[in-house]
């Protein structure tokens, strides 16, 4: 089956570089979702959209924006980089309620393989 | 916002021994999943559990909502089981929905 589809798996930046993370949800899914996972920590929500409006927002900085495109494929955009942005980040996709609510499985979400962003 | 906590923090087995993760949360949550994180860092669903009992080969899930904790039961535990657990569950914040992880059981198992 179909997973989630994350680019770059790897990805080595400057400080004060810009970074663009893209995801690409499994197919029909319509919700996605970005986490940021720091070394030894657990993944901490960022950002979803569902249906190419921004849905719910975590903890995501001012520096980071996000959008979801007409083909459901989302992007994360990072600037002004940090050491501390070092990290996995995760995108996650899901079946909205209204449609998945049926078969009980509502925004049960499933993730890509990450991307480690490197900060030097 | 809502606070998850696991137990145990972390977990030595020998191999075939069975073992409970538990997972405390700190308020009413509408969705609740378990993952493992292998040492690869992927991220492998394992449970989608908002409620009830499931079970899925040498693995088992208990959810009681309304005491606000979950359960994994790994039964006849494989070296391949080694990795972090995680649950994380969906709660609906005043601001919309937030979603949470728990802290994370790290388990170790040895042959």
């Amino acid at each position: 089956a179909a997973g989630v589809i994350q680019s770059p798996r790897h990805l080595i930046k400057e400080k004060r570089e810009t970074a663009t993370l893209k995801c690409y949800p499994i197919p029909r899914h319509d919700t996605v979702y970005w986490y940021q996972q720091g070394p030894g920590q657990d993944p901490q929500f960022l950002i979803s959209f569902y249906e190419k409006m921004q849905s719910d927002k975590g903890s995501i900085p001012d520096r980071f924006s996000a959008q979801q495109f007409s083909d459901y494929h989302s992007e994360l955009n990072m600037s002004s980089l940090e050491l501390g942005d070092s990290a996995l980040y995760f995108c996650a996709s899901s079946l909205m309620a209204a449609l998945a609510g049926v078969v009980g499985r509502a925004n049960e979400q499933f993730f890509g393989p990450g991307t480690r962003l490197t900060v030097l | 916002g809502i606070q998850v906590e696991q137990s145990p923090p972390d977990l030595i087995l020998q191999e075939g021994a069975n073992s409970t993760l538990r997972c405390n949360f700190s308020d009413s949550v509408n969705n609740l999943q378990w993952f493992h994180q292998n040492p690869w860092g992927q991220l492998i669903n394992l449970f989608y559990i908002p409620s009830g009992t499931k079970q899925n080969g040498r693995l088992s899930a208990t959810t009681v909502a309304t005491e606000r904790y979950s359960l994994l039961y790994i039964s006849s535990s494989q070296t391949t089981d080694s990795g972090v657990y995680f649950c994380a569950v969906e709660f609906s914040a005043n601001t919309g929905n937030q979603f949470y992880f728990g802290t994370g059981t790290s388990l170790t198992v040895i042959p």
